[in-house]
């Protein structure tokens, strides 16, 4: 099985700040990655999907980046909405989640 | 609009089974596969399974195998999971969502509380 690995598993940060959260996959899974934001007893919400697409609705301050093995969630300025836990998936031909990280205040 | 929507909280015995269904609207339930999640507190999101809506095909983590079976009902639109060899362990939320290609899983249930205890 592919596991995905995500870090930091807690990141603390300011409003504005710029804060990337990365995420390795065990081998290879081309761009077959999503990130889901999850608030405290919400259900997740996809924000990125194959790797770098922006979910329709998601803010234009998420971004996705990267292939093969190793890929990077980016919010260009961090607001008081995106304070919650963040969880990169393989999907398309196996499935599995990072850990998580959750981005709490400074 | 679409909606996923699970049934009610069970509470269930160490041993025991539990059955949780997922019925959607909004869309053609055989045109997207529904996948199963499960988040214990506290912990991180883990994938258990998904079907085909249209064939009836599945996959299994490996983590269930052998206790996880994931069925569906075609005229009634409704997916549904059933897990068996309860233990407390398996105390969490359980969601299903859909499966949009390559968009992910970008509707997901309100999620279904099962609590294990003796």
């Amino acid at each position: 099985d592919i596991q995905m690995t995500q870090s930091p598993s807690t990141l603390s940060a300011s409003v504005g700040d710029r804060v990337t959260i990365t995420c390795r996959a065990s081998q290879s899974i081309s761009v077959w990655l999503a990130w889901y934001q999850q608030k405290p007893g919400k259900v997740p919400q996809v924000l990125i999907y194959k790797a770098s697409s922006l979910e329709s609705g998601v803010p234009s301050r998420f971004s996705g980046s990267g292939s093969g093995t190793e890929f990077t969630l980016t919010i260009s300025s961090l607001q008081p909405d995106d304070f919650a836990t963040y969880y990169c998936q393989h999907y398309n031909t196996n499935w599995a989640f990072g850990q998580g990280t959750k981005v709490e205040i400074k | 609009q679409v909606q996923l929507v699970q049934s009610e909280a069970e509470v269930k015995k160490p041993g025991a089974s539990v059955k949780i269904s997922c019925e959607i609207s909004g869309y053609v339930f055989s045109d997207h596969g529904i996948h199963w999640v499960r988040q214990a507190p506290g912990q991180r999101l883990e994938w258990m399974g998904w079907i085909n809506t249209a064939t009836g095909n599945t996959k299994y983590s490996q983590s269930f195998q052998g206790r996880l079976t994931i069925t569906r009902d075609t005229s009634a639109s409704t997916g549904y999971m059933q897990l068996n060899s309860l233990r407390s362990e398996d105390t969490a939320l359980y969601f299903c969502a859909r499966w949009y290609g390559e968009k992910a899983l970008d509707y997901w249930g309100q999620g279904t509380l099962v609590t294990v205890s003796s």
